[in-house]
C-alpha cells in the first residue's frame, strides 16, 4: 500500500512531442506528490508539486494532472527539448516526513 | 547560493576502510535524509533526522551509521565499505511536511 508506481520505464520523445509519464497510487492518506528531474551524476532536483485539492497545476512547460478518485497522476512535458533528457521521478509523501518514490522514467528527446 | 552541500564530491576507498561523508545546509530545516540510490534505480532512504531524532529505516544495514551533531551538518558512517555500497549517497532537506531538497549527491567507488 506504501507503493509508487510509475510508467513507462523509459520514453523516447521527438523535439517538440509531448512527453507524459504516469504514477499510481493506493494510499489515500498521501497528500503531496512532487515530481524530480535528474540528470546523471547529479542530486534530483524538484520539478514540480501537487495537493490533492487540485487537479491539474502548470509551471511553464510541465504540467501536472491529478485524478483523486483514480489514485492516479501524471507529468505531461509540451514541446520536449533535448534538455529536458533525463530521469524523472515521481513520489508522494503521507503524514511522514518520508518521500515514497516512482521507479523512474527515462526520457529522452531527440532533435 | 548552494542550499545542500554534499562533500567530498566523489570518494575512493578500499574494501574494508571506513569512510565518512558530509552533508551541510544553508535553509535551516530541521529533518535532514540520507539517501542511497544506485545505477537506474530511484534512491532508497536509509535514515532520517528530525532534528536530533534519529530515525532508522528497519532495512538499513548496521554497517551505516549516522551523525548530526548540530542543524546545519549531517554525517554518513559507512564502516566497513563493501563492493555493494559503491553508489551515489544522497542527502537532502526538509522542513517538517514540506518539501525535500536534495544535495548534488557524493560518488562512492569501492576498491
Amino acid at each position: 500500500q506504501q507503493q509508487v508506481k510509475q510508467s513507462p520505464q523509459s520514453l523516447i520523445v521527438q523535439k517538440g512531442g509531448i512527453s507524459i509519464i504516469n504514477c499510481a497510487y493506493e494510499n489515500t492518506a498521501f497528500d503531496y506528490f512532487p515530481w524530480y528531474q535528474q540528470f546523471p551524476g547529479k542530486g534530483p532536483a524538484l520539478l514540480i508539486a501537487i495537493r490533492p485539492d487540485v487537479s491539474e497545476k502548470k509551471e511553464g512547460r510541465f504540467t501536472i494532472s491529478f485524478n483523486k478518485s483514480a489514485k492516479q497522476f501524471s507529468l505531461h512535458i509540451m514541446d520536449s527539448q533535448p534538455g529536458d533528457s533525463a530521469t524523472y521521478f515521481c513520489a508522494a509523501r503521507g503524514n511522514t516526513d518520508k518521500l515514497i518514490f516512482g521507479t523512474g522514467t527515462r526520457l529522452q528527446v531527440f532533435p | 547560493d548552494a542550499m545542500v552541500i554534499q562533500n567530498p564530491r566523489y570518494q575512493v576507498t578500499q574494501f574494508g576502510k571506513p569512510v565518512t561523508l558530509s552533508c551541510s545546509q544553508t535553509l535551516n530545516h530541521n529533518v535532514m535524509y540520507w539517501y542511497q540510490q544506485k545505477s537506474s534505480q530511484a534512491p532508497k532512504l536509509l535514515f532520517h533526522y528530525y532534528d536530533k531524532d534519529f530515525n532508522n529505516e528497519a532495512d538499513t544495514p548496521d554497517n551505516f551509521q549516522s551523525r548530526r551533531p548540530n542543524t546545519s551538518f549531517c554525517f554518513l558512517d559507512i564502516r566497513s565499505p563493501g563492493l555493494g555500497d559503491a553508489a551515489m549517497y544522497l542527502c537532502a532537506t526538509s522542513g517538517a511536511q514540506e518539501t525535500q531538497y536534495f544535495g548534488p549527491g557524493t560518488r562512492l567507488l569501492v576498491l
